[in-house]
């Protein structure tokens, strides 16, 4: 049973446009999310993070939204640039020592120029 | 830091033969996990050490997979015998875990097993 969704395999976007991934959780006792980006033949690499006290972490072009009652989170990126094309894999943990990281299945932006 | 190392980069091996694959975390990291990545399953948790203490192997395919972590700067995965379907990216990645939180988990270039 997955525990972090990524409900859309593929997302196309024109270069310039707005990007938003979406990741869903079930498990409650997740306090802290990271979404990261993985380009082939690589090892996923952190993109940005947000603790469950907020609701909005900003990080240059990339934005993510927590929305805990919803156990729902999105990845913004404003202006998509044909680099961001890659698979991104939003995560999960909680917050206690030693925790370890669940990962959703990930979705492939495509960029187009 | 050069971040996590893991070798080899790439393993071809025949069915039934004894695969070891080699992991450094990063210098001061207190956690370190153990991933695969198949096209099927996705990224999915096989393991994960905390002090070099094994916390939760629930992930651990079945007894051909061992894991070890006799020092902080130092994890081996074994399997053996090996099997066709083993073939995947194996990732090793660490992160400093407190009594406050984790930090972010940062990943190795990951070793791509193929067993014939």
């Amino acid at each position: 049973d997955q525990q972090v969704k990524q409900n859309s395999p593929s997302l196309s976007v024109q270069e310039g446009r707005i990007s938003i991934l979406n990741c869903d959780y079930t498990n409650s006792m997740f306090d802290y999310f990271l979404w990261y980006k993985k380009y082939p033949a690589e090892g996923p690499t952190f993109l940005i993070s947000i603790s469950s006290i907020k609701d909005k972490n900003e990080d240059g072009r990339f934005t993510v939204f927590l929305n805990k009652s919803a156990k729902h989170l999105s990845l913004h990126i404003v202006p998509s640039q044909p680099g961001d094309s890659a698979v991104y894999f939003c995560a999960a943990s909680r917050g206690n020592y030693g925790q370890n990281f669940v990962f959703g299945p990930g979705t492939r932006l495509s960029v187009l120029p | 830091d050069a971040g996590v190392i893991q070798s080899p980069r790439h393993e071809v091996t025949e069915m039934g033969q004894e695969v070891t694959l080699r992991c450094k975390p990063i210098s001061g990291h207190n956690s370190l996990f153990w991933y695969r990545q198949t096209m099927m399953r996705g990224l999915e948790l096989l393991i994960y050490f905390n002090n070099n203490v094994p916390i939760d192997d629930s992930g651990m395919p079945e007894d051909r997979f061992s894991a070890k972590m006799p020092n902080a700067s130092f994890s081996t995965l074994k399997i053996q015998p090996s099997e066709p379907r083993d073939s995947a990216v194996y990732f090793c990645a660490s992160s400093l875990s407190g009594r406050t939180g984790n930090t972010e988990a940062f990943f190795g270039q990951g070793t791509r097993l193929t067993v014939v």
